[in-house]
């Protein structure tokens, strides 16, 4: 009965592969998001999509590529890894219109470029 | 530009009140919030506030000053369990929320 969930929890791998994280969620939200956490902690949006169709793109490099292929679903596939790739990457989901479209959380994935 | 400010360590004692100060400037307002985030796991909400004055929630309250772009969390009776990063977003006008650092906070017995 999880509500965001995401795969895998950890990855490590070496730099210059690629690597794909997957995360769905059964709230039956809209919108879902990626944010990358650093090393300070600090939560940055990545992306959003709202029913399959993009509505923001931060400035990340085009080596980062989401992908929805329904609502419930929004993976993440990032080629040519780099080191300062390491993070914790967290998927979210919300649904407009209610409380301004507050947050649940995935686990996250934490990963590691060696 | 847009910027959350927000103090990066407090430290208190099991049973004491403590509160948590965030300073917003957001494209837009579209509401803020409060985020609990403990090591190693995902932010999970606490409080929204959009409207100016206290939001109370059991031993949690926040608290909006939209004219001063400020907020602040106050956690009462403090337990050892709440020891976590608190986050204060900022949503802005385009349905982004955008996070502060977080304040680490240590609950002391």
């Amino acid at each position: 009965d999880t509500a965001v969930s995401q795969t895998p929890k950890y990855l490590v791998t070496q730099m210059g592969n690629d690597k794909s994280i997957k995360c769905e969620q059964n709230l039956g939200h809209d919108t879902m998001y990626w944010y990358k956490q650093d090393s300070k902690k600090f939560l940055k949006i990545m992306f959003s999509y709202n029913n399959k169709e993009l509505i923001i793109n931060e400035t990340v490099p085009n080596r980062f590529s989401p992908k929805s292929p329904d609502k419930a679903h929004l993976n993440l596939h990032i080629n040519s890894l780099e080191l300062g790739d390491s993070a914790v990457y967290f998927c979210a989901s919300s649904q407009p219109g209610t409380r301004a479209d507050t947050q649940y959380f995935g686990p996250g994935t934490r990963l590691t470029v060696l | 530009g847009q910027n959350i400010d927000q103090p990066t360590e407090m430290t208190a004692t099991e049973g004491a009140i403590v509160q948590i100060n965030c300073t917003y400037q957001t494209s837009g307002f579209n509401g803020l919030f409060w985020y609990q985030q403990h090591a190693g796991e995902a932010p999970t909400f606490l409080s929204y506030n959009v409207l100016d004055g206290l939001e109370e929630k059991g031993r949690f309250s926040s608290f909006l000053s939209r004219s001063k772009g400020y907020s602040y969390l106050l956690l009462k009776e403090l337990q050892m369990k709440d020891s976590a990063s608190y986050l204060c977003a900022g949503g802005d006008n385009t349905d982004k929320l955008i996070f502060g650092t977080g304040t680490r906070l240590q609950v002391f017995p």
